[in-house]
């Protein structure tokens, strides 16, 4: 079953460091997206891409966090001066459309980031 | 803003009894919904969804309702069992609209052998 990929899977930095995540989708989605889990909540949007455009950052955190989707396949997420608050699990989700498809997106393990 | 939120936060069943997670919305134009599974350390999966225009969907040992006019969702799962000890999010989304899929907190089930 074709899978999401995501590294690293734990990921501990401290405050003020810069750190990135690496996604690759399911080969053939065009769309691919970005969510922070905070421990103990559901997943929030960080980003949207569609190709190598960003379709949605509205809820990205722009003066420290930065995502980029160059040749439309792979994505990094990075986050440059970490805080605190920025520890949480950071998952990719890739779809083969723009819109929602039936059975939602395929999602990754995730990168679990703990700032120190 | 809109948002999905849950009842409880945690819910505690005898392995073999039938478990009910609930989910509100509170955004009426949402018309998808899905019910994904998170296990620890993993990502969400897909479970079941249902489209604005049924009242209930049922799957293996799972079934949704969904209830319009209170705009709530429920999962229920019959025969729980240990593998079913996750935390399950309801999300919502507007076909047509933003498309983009909205997340619920999450409910802890554990089932006790």
């Amino acid at each position: 079953e074709a899978e999401v990929a995501q590294s690293p899977r734990y990921k501990i930095t401290e405050k003020s460091q810069a750190v990135a995540f690496w996604c690759d989708p399911i080969s053939g989605h065009a769309t691919l997206y970005w969510y922070r889990q905070i421990l103990g909540q559901g997943p929030e949007l960080l980003v949207q891409f569609q190709d190598e455009s960003v379709v949605d950052d509205s809820q990205l955190p722009k003066d420290r966090f930065s995502a980029e989707r160059l040749k439309g396949v792979d994505s990094t997420l990075k986050i440059q001066p970490a805080e605190l608050g920025d520890s949480a699990m950071y998952l990719c989700a890739s779809s083969a459309r723009l819109t929602v498809p039936p059975n939602g997106y395929t999602f990754g393990s995730g990168t679990r980031l703990t700032v120190v | 803003g809109e948002s999905v939120g849950l009842h409880l936060p945690t819910l505690s069943v005898q392995e073999g009894d039938n478990s009910i997670i609930n989910c509100a919305y509170s955004n009426s134009a949402s018309d998808y919904f899905i019910w994904y599974k998170q296990e620890s350390g993993k990502g969400p999966q897909f479970i079941i969804d249902i489209r604005s225009n049924m009242d209930k969907r049922q799957g293996q040992r799972v079934t949704v309702l969904l209830n319009k006019t209170v705009k709530h969702l429920s999962l229920q799962i019959a025969a729980t069992q240990p593998g079913d000890s996750a935390v399950y999010f309801c999300a919502e989304t507007t076909q047509g609209g933003s498309e983009k899929l909205v997340f619920g907190k999450g409910t802890k089930l554990t089932v006790n052998p």
